[in-house]
């Protein structure tokens, strides 16, 4: 059984491009959730999804940013326009259905703008 | 927004030396939950806690839900080379989890 994957393990975008972080839950999974790590920091809250819904997106910031997690396939975090500032680890984790267990993290994305 | 404090912000120890470290909120969680981050990975699940007043062990690791529901800490006994890594406290409310800081552990040869 597969944990959670996530691709590309490490991405380099310029400045205003786009950049897709792609997370495929573990199987049997239906939660998924979006985590951002700055160097030295603990891990921030970003989006909760569900297939095809957004439950929570009270850490994501408002432009720029958006997440999906379609009928079919992985969930996509998508940053426009890329800044300097997006440069971090960004995190899925998945959960099943309900679960107060805690959540099984991916290895991460590390996003480098240049 | 809620905030969990979590200390020490990192140690160095001695191999074979116990570890201590504790978080503490401002908001009451259902469970507590304690990760580990080795470098350029995702957080492992360490411990995880239900009940106020709980303590868990899992091998040379304890953990305990604190009474007022609102801290949390880790022990580590005899502690070996892999124990290297960042731990991060974290609080559990329905389906949104917050993670502390981290305490970074370093183990002096």
């Amino acid at each position: 059984n597969a944990g959670v994957m996530q691709n590309p393990r490490h991405l380099v975008r310029r400045r205003g491009q786009e950049a897709r972080l792609r997370c495929s839950p573990m199987k049997g999974h239906s939660h998924v959730y979006w985590y951002r790590q700055l160097p030295e920091e603990g891990l921030k809250f970003m989006v909760y999804l569900q297939k095809e819904n957004i439950i929570d997106e009270s850490g994501m910031p408002k432009e720029r940013f958006s997440a999906e997690f379609p009928k079919e396939g992985p969930s996509i975090l998508r940053i426009q326009q890329v800044v300097r500032g997006d440069s971090a680890a960004y995190f899925c984790a998945s959960s099943p259905m309900s679960s107060s267990n805690g959540y099984t993290f991916g290895s991460g994305t590390r996003l480098t703008v240049v | 927004g809620q905030q969990l404090n979590q200390s020490p912000q990192s140690m160095f120890i001695q191999e074979g030396e116990d570890v201590s470290m504790n978080c503490t909120s401002s908001s009451i969680f259902n469970t507590w939950l304690w990760y580990k981050q080795d470098p350029g990975e995702g957080p492992v699940l360490l411990i995880a806690l239900y009940k106020a007043g709980e303590l868990t062990s899992n091998g040379r690791l304890t953990a305990q839900f604190g009474i007022t529901r609102k801290d949390s800490f880790l022990n580590i006994s005899a502690s070996i080379p892999s124990d290297v890594g960042i731990y991060f406290c974290a609080g559990q409310r329905d389906d949104k989890i917050i993670f502390g800081k981290g305490t970074r552990l370093h183990i002096l040869p």
